[in-house]
């Protein structure tokens, strides 16, 4: 238990679907992020959010849309995806503006795309 | 910029073999180093750190040396056991960039421990 909690842990989706994933994180930190794990390749950075403002989008496609309402909560919304967005999808949060920007992970939400 | 290179895994040894998993980095500043840790179906764990030269992070009978002179932070383990099986990550944060709070990884080493 790494004071992240992510839900759903799995979802399948069809490709003309919109669901959220969500992500609260019980830490007091200020930084969150979205990360995409897929087979076989590296771990890739998608949003991050700083003190409730975003701070980096890595070219992520429009269909993902990502909210942070509070420093504690962190939704990626969802809609018309593609099967090639089948993967592990992971938060994560940190303390940011200190000098270790060590991040702790949730358990991922597997989503399946059809 | 900076990277993180990881050894390709998968790493297979037998129970309580000698485990080391190679990860070197470039980095423009002083970088902070770790490793984490993700076993299936789970996602990643901080499994140790090291902040400094020289500095040791040890965690679980896993250590890892910050080596500044050879920018190497090796992953080891006297004797690893079944439960050991896990993808484990080489990463860095360098607080000297803009992007400081961006943790850059490596491409993650599979190890597979055999009864």
């Amino acid at each position: 238990e790494t004071g992240v909690t992510q839900t759903p842990r799995h979802l399948v989706m069809g490709m003309t679907n919109k669901k959220s994933l969500k992500c609260e994180q019980h830490l007091g930190h200020n930084a969150m992020y979205w990360y995409k794990q897929s087979a076989k390749k590296p771990l890739e950075l998608m949003f991050v959010y700083s003190l409730e403002e975003r701070v980096e989008n890595n070219s992520v496609p429009s269909r993902f849309s990502p909210e942070c309402p509070n420093s504690s909560h962190l939704f990626l919304h969802l809609h018309t995806l593609q099967p090639e967005d089948s993967a592990l999808y992971l938060c994560a949060s940190s303390q940011a503006q200190t000098s270790l920007y060590e991040q702790y992970f949730g358990p991922g939400t597997r989503l399946t795309v059809t | 910029g900076n990277s993180v290179t990881q050894m390709e895994g998968p790493v297979t040894l037998s129970e309580e073999a000698f485990l080391t998993i190679n990860c070197t980095y470039t980095a423009t500043g002083y970088p902070s180093l770790f490793w984490y840790v993700q076993y299936p179906g789970e996602g990643l764990q901080l499994l140790l750190k090291a902040t400094k030269a020289d500095d040791k992070g040890s965690n679980k009978g896993f250590e890892a040396t910050y080596r500044k002179e050879t920018t190497s932070f090796h992953l080891e383990k006297g004797s690893v056991q079944v439960s050991d099986s896990a993808v484990y990550f080489c990463a860095l944060s360098d607080p000297s960039e803009d992007s400081s709070y961006k943790l850059i990884f490596g491409s993650g080493t599979r190890l597979l421990v055999r009864p």
